[in-house]
């Protein structure tokens, strides 16, 4: 079955950076996922796609402090400088034949 | 500017239906998939249907098989979701998607219409 765990929250002070991880169930390792950002109140907005070699593309506008990597079954998201609009939940999803899968999501929090 | 509209949501008995419909501009529509993608109140993100560019693959979330019916309109640049049968647990905010071309992710997205499900 094809699932994505992410931790349920993460803090970092201003500036600093955060990395969070989403995790592909057994069997699906090499999957490629993307990570989406929700700022509260609004709709998601596609950050980016991390393919299992660790290799990543933005979507348009996304700041180079949003970084993507890999390994083995785990998907990064890698925030650097934090900033005060990085407030947000952040989700990562992926896709099989005829599925797609959503994380449960991990609530960022600036300090 | 890719842009993603949603609209026809609102207040529904259970049992009663609503049409959910997604205006696109700034691609050309028919040669992406589609999703709709829901979340409930204080809720993760839920994927509910997809629809290819030219309608040959449809699917469907189990929570929603036999109930939501998903279509498009490539003339009129527009994505639909008939939604019968609806349950209290059908409430959510019902986001339009569209897919990356030639991947499953969802890269561009629409602001949402909420349907709320009470009597």
């Amino acid at each position: 079955q094809l699932v994505l765990t992410q931790s349920p929250s993460a803090s970092a002070s201003l500036g600093a950076s955060v990395k969070l991880t989403c995790t592909l169930s057994s069997g699906h390792s090499n999957y490629a996922i993307a990570w989406h950002q929700q700022q509260p109140e609004k709709g998601p907005r596609y950050l980016m796609k991390v393919n299992n070699d660790g290799s990543h593309i933005k979507g348009d506008g996304i700041p180079d402090r949003f970084s993507g990597s890999s390994s083995g079954a785990e998907r990064y998201l890698t925030i650097s400088s934090l900033q005060s609009e990085d407030e947000a939940d952040y989700y990562c999803q992926t896709w099989g034949t005829g599925i797609w899968v959503f994380g449960g999501g991990t609530k960022v929090t600036v300090l | 500017e890719v842009q993603l509209v949603e609209s026809g949501g609102g207040l529904v008995t259970p049992g009663g239906s609503l049409r959910l419909s997604c205006a696109a501009s700034g691609f050309t529509f028919s040669s992406y998939s589609m999703d709709w993608v829901r979340q409930a109140p204080g809720k993760g993100l839920e994927w509910v249907s997809s629809i290819s560019s030219g309608r040959s693959y449809i699917y469907y979330a189990d929570s929603v098989k036999g109930r939501f019916t998903i279509s498009r309109d490539n003339a009129k640049n527009s994505l639909y979701l008939q939604m019968n049968s609806l349950r209290a647990e059908d409430t959510a905010v019902y986001y339009c998607a569209r897919q990356s071309y030639g991947s499953g992710i969802s890269d561009y997205w629409g602001q949402g219409t909420l349907v709320t499900v009470s009597s």
